[in-house]
């Protein structure tokens, strides 16, 4: 099973801040690694998909990089409206296993 | 546009099993990979699983394998996530979703398991 290590578990920062949170899976997974972010009482809303590039309508803040097992979600100036929890799942093979999650909370 | 529509909150009593559907509409069912991921209250996201309805093929997370069945009935693109032996660690939203890295969600089911 591909296991999939999330950090920071929670974050705080300042709107405008550039923030960056990190996906390592445990095995490579090529470039197949999605973004999510998840506000209370909602399903998951796609962010990012095949390691970086931008779902349709997502705003060009959001940017994610990286191959094999290490995976970024970068956010270049924080706004308040992304206040919530991002996920990272891999879906490389059978599997589509999440990171544990970032709680980001805007000062 | 793709449209998931899950049935509603379910209430179960330890031991007992569920079902929950998962209706699709606005893309050709067959066509895609349908999973299933639950989130217990103020936990993250699980993946349990998909079924390809094409084929009625499954795979299932090695931590629900004997406890999970999903199904599909093609006449009315729905597909089904079946859970047995519940036990109040199976309180969680339910949902399906068209494939992986995907922009297409249900809306979530709730399931509540207490005696």
């Amino acid at each position: 099973d591909i296991q999939m290590t999330q950090s920071p578990s929670t974050l705080s920062a300042s709107v405008g801040d550039r923030v960056t949170i990190t996906c390592r899976a445990s095995q490579s997974i090529d470039s197949w690694l999605a973004w999510y972010q998840q506000k209370p009482g909602k399903a998951p809303k796609l962010l990012i998909y095949k390691a970086s590039s931008l779902e349709i309508g997502v705003p060009s803040r959001f940017s994610g990089s990286g191959s094999g097992t290490e995976f970024t979600l970068t956010i270049s100036s924080l706004q308040p409206d992304d206040s919530a929890t991002y996920y990272c799942q891999q879906y490389n093979g059978d599997e589509g296993t999440f990171g544990q999650g970032t709680k980001l909370e805007i000062k | 546009q793709v449209h998931l529509v899950q049935s509603g909150a379910e209430v179960k009593k330890p031991g007992a099993s569920v079902k929950v559907s998962c209706k699709a509409s606005g893309y050709t069912f067959i066509g895609y990979f349908m999973h299933w991921v639950r989130q217990a209250p103020g936990q993250g996201l699980e993946w349990m699983g998909w079924i390809n309805p094409n084929s009625g093929g499954t795979y299932y997370a090695q931590k629900f394998q004997d406890r999970v069945t999903m199904t599909r009935d093609t006449s009315i693109s729905t597909a089904y996530m079946e859970l047995s032996r519940l036990t109040s660690d199976d309180t969680a939203v339910y949902y399906c979703a068209r494939g992986a890295g995907t922009t297409d969600w249900g809306q979530g089911t709730l399931l509540t398991v207490s005696s």
